[in-house]
């Protein structure tokens, strides 16, 4: 068990739709990414907070959007789902700015 | 910009033999190296860390890397595969300095035949 907890872990939505996906990171840990794992993407990082403020921006498409909260919990918000957006997406802590991150489970998306 | 390179999508070895995954990474700045594993239907999980000091690096389930600058290397290895190796390895690199994100690679999955 890494410590970073992931809900829902599945998730089928049908296209044009939103969900909402929630990290809680490991106890004491400030920074939180999110990435996407598909199988012709590989694994793609999306964005990253460090103690409440975005600090890093990667293939994140303008559909997508994501916040930190001051508890530090983080939430990924994807937005007029098409079936591409289909993937795990997983979150990630650190205590750090980059250091060695943990990951949660992962919430497996499914846009029918 | 960093990134990194896995050779080999996916290495097949006969239980109790050599196990060699590799990764090359590119970098302007001293690197953060790391290796991940992923079981199936789970997270990533650290099986070991490169930032600074000793070039070989010892990880958990008995692997190692050896950190090698010149070559802008950083190979995983294990003496003897088990069978509960299977899974797919990640090859991961960050800057020294913490200004930029963890960088993967696409990963090698790894199966072990009895």
């Amino acid at each position: 068990d890494s410590g970073v907890t992931q809900t829902p872990k599945h998730l089928i939505t049908a296209t044009g739709q939103r969900v909402t996906l929630r990290c809680s990171p490991r106890s004491g840990d400030l920074s939180v990414y999110w990435y996407q794992q598909s199988l012709d993407q590989g694994l793609q990082f999306l964005i990253q907070y460090y103690n409440g403020e975005e600090r890093a921006k990667g293939n994140i498409l303008e559909r997508f959007s994501a916040q930190q909260f001051p508890d530090l919990h983080s939430e990924l918000n994807l937005s007029s789902l098409e079936l591409g957006d289909s993937a795990l997406y997983f979150c990630a802590s650190s205590e750090q700015m980059n250091t060695e991150a943990f990951f949660g489970q992962g919430t497996r998306l499914t846009v029918v | 910009a960093q990134s990194v390179t896995q050779l080999g999508s996916h290495v097949s070895v006969s239980e109790g033999a050599l196990v060699l995954l590799r990764c090359n990474y590119s970098s302007s700045v001293p690197p953060y190296l790391f290796w991940y594993v992923q079981y199936p239907n789970q997270g990533l999980q650290l099986l070991l860390k490169y930032t600074t000091g000793a070039t070989l690096v010892k990880g958990i389930n008995g692997f190692e890397a050896e950190f090698k600058k010149s070559e802008t290397s950083f190979h995983l290895t294990k003496p003897s595969a088990h069978m509960s190796d299977a899974a797919e390895y990640f090859c991961a690199v960050s800057d020294l300095r913490g200004n930029t994100p963890l960088v993967f690679g696409k990963g090698t999955r790894l199966s072990v035949i009895a």
